[in-house]
């Protein structure tokens, strides 16, 4: 079967940095997406990756290794308004996205 | 500005009643999507449309119709076949960006069954 793996919560002080951790198992792989979610809100695209390495976007980095089906997205100099949902979504075979179930992130002052 | 708009934001049903979510985007994405996100679960396909006049059933399709008679407009009819119809609905249109096929969601929309 499919499968997306994330942390259900996270819990990080404002200005430090925090790591979210995704492990993926799909069938073929045609890139990985993170989107951010505020309570109630609608889900934000924030970043996407398709080859190895590092994305860097702001203050937020986003990580892919495709050997391992493993990804991280970075968030330095946290702000109380990054507390939120991050959902980790991989586009499989078909181009059908198949999402995690989200990381909770609290953003302690 | 161009975006997604979902109505009604809230919407109360009681059982046996058939309810149907709008959903209208201005951005001129050919492709449009409807969603269900329940807690702790990621989100789950319902129906899918990469073309006016047509449409696929996602993962979880029973219980729920579409329609896509206009490029805008995607409404989501929940029937009372839908066993556990409660749920967060949030509808989705897309574009490719730099080879990605990048989502854009609306609002949401919350179904309780009272």
């Amino acid at each position: 079967g499919q499968n997306i793996d994330q942390p259900t919560e996270m819990t990080a002080t404002e200005g430090a940095i925090v790591q979210i951790n995704c492990t993926y198992q799909t069938s073929g792989f045609n890139g990985l997406f993170w989107y951010q979610q505020h309570a109630g809100e609608a889900p934000t695209f924030l970043s996407y990756n398709v080859l190895d390495g590092l994305e860097e976007k702001g203050r937020f980095s986003s990580f892919l290794s495709r050997s391992k089906g493993y990804s991280y997205l970075l968030l330095k100099e946290l702000q109380m308004k990054d507390s939120a949902s991050y959902l980790c979504a991989v586009s499989d075979s078909n181009y059908q996205l198949i999402w995690g179930a989200g990381t909770k992130l609290i953003i302690k002052p | 500005d161009g975006g997604i708009t979902q109505s009604p934001k809230y919407l109360f049903r009681k059982e046996g009643q058939n309810v149907t979510l709008s959903c209208e985007q201005n951005l001129n994405h050919d492709a449009m999507y409807w969603y269900r996100q329940d807690p702790g679960q990621g989100l789950r396909l319902i129906y899918y449309s990469q073309i006016v006049n047509d449409f696929q059933k996602g993962d979880i399709a029973e219980g729920y119709s579409v329609s896509r008679e206009k490029k805008e407009s995607f409404p989501l009819t929940v029937t009372s076949a839908q066993k556990n119809p409660t749920a967060f609905y949030l509808c989705a249109s897309s574009i490719v960006v730099s080879g990605a096929n990048v989502l854009t969601f609306g609002a949401g929309s919350r179904l309780t069954v009272l």
